[in-house]
């Protein structure tokens, strides 16, 4: 049974660029959601997706958009990159509500130079 | 509101102690509390969760104490090894999940 993963590894972009990840859902789950993780802290919550419609989003700005397809992977987005946006960012899926458990990918480390 | 804090920030224990780390929060809505351990380089991976109906809760070598009056919840691991060594996060869920911002354990041999 595959897990939550995540690609690319690692990406290296330079300021004012633009990026995409990509994730798939643990086998069974319908919800993604993405979280930004600055080296040192917690993770951050960006936004959710469920049914390829973004059900929930935290307290970032709309240069981080999203998308989830048919197959329930998904895709975030980073328009105009700037520095701060150097992070590792993690997909985690579950199944259904909000309030149930939650499973991360190993992440994509993203470098803004 | 939306804020979970966690403490200690960095805690190092001798292989066989018990570290416990605490965290608190605001917001009654939040309804599920799950801990996750994280590696470096790794995603974070599901340790052991609880809902506010339940005062404790053990999964091997991991039990969560849970008090909702005063709205905290600790971890506790027992027999601590060096495998352990991880930074471990508590978090809240309402619709959405919020984060401690972690404490990073060293498990001495």
């Amino acid at each position: 049974d595959a897990g939550v993963t995540q690609s690319p590894t690692h990406l290296i972009k330079t300021r004012g660029q633009q990026v995409t990840l990509r994730c798939s859902p643990k086998s069974g789950h319908d919800t993604v959601s993405w979280y930004q993780q600055a080296l040192g802290q917690g993770p951050q919550f960006i936004f959710q997706y469920y049914e390829e419609e973004e059900r929930q989003r935290g307290n970032f700005p709309d240069r981080f958009s999203g998308h989830q397809f048919p197959n329930y992977s998904s895709e975030l987005n980073v328009n105009a990159l700037l520095l701060g946006d150097s992070a590792l960012y993690l997909c985690a899926s579950s199944l259904g509500t909000p309030r149930e458990t939650q499973y991360f990918g190993p992440g994509t480390r993203l470098l803004v130079l | 509101q939306q804020q979970v804090k966690q403490s200690p920030q960095s805690l190092i224990v001798q292989k066989g102690g018990i570290p416990i780390i605490n965290c608190a929060y605001e917001n009654t809505a939040f309804d599920y509390f799950p801990w996750y351990q994280q590696f470096p380089g790794k995603g974070p991976a599901l340790l052991i969760a609880i809902r506010p109906d339940v005062s404790e809760k053990k999964e091997g070598r991991f039990t969560i104490s849970f008090n909702k009056s005063a709205k905290q919840f600790s971890l506790h691991i027992m027999d601590s090894q060096p495998g352990d060594s991880a930074t471990y996060f508590c978090a809240a869920n309402s619709d959405k999940l919020i984060f401690g911002k972690g404490t990073m354990l060293l498990v001495s041999p």
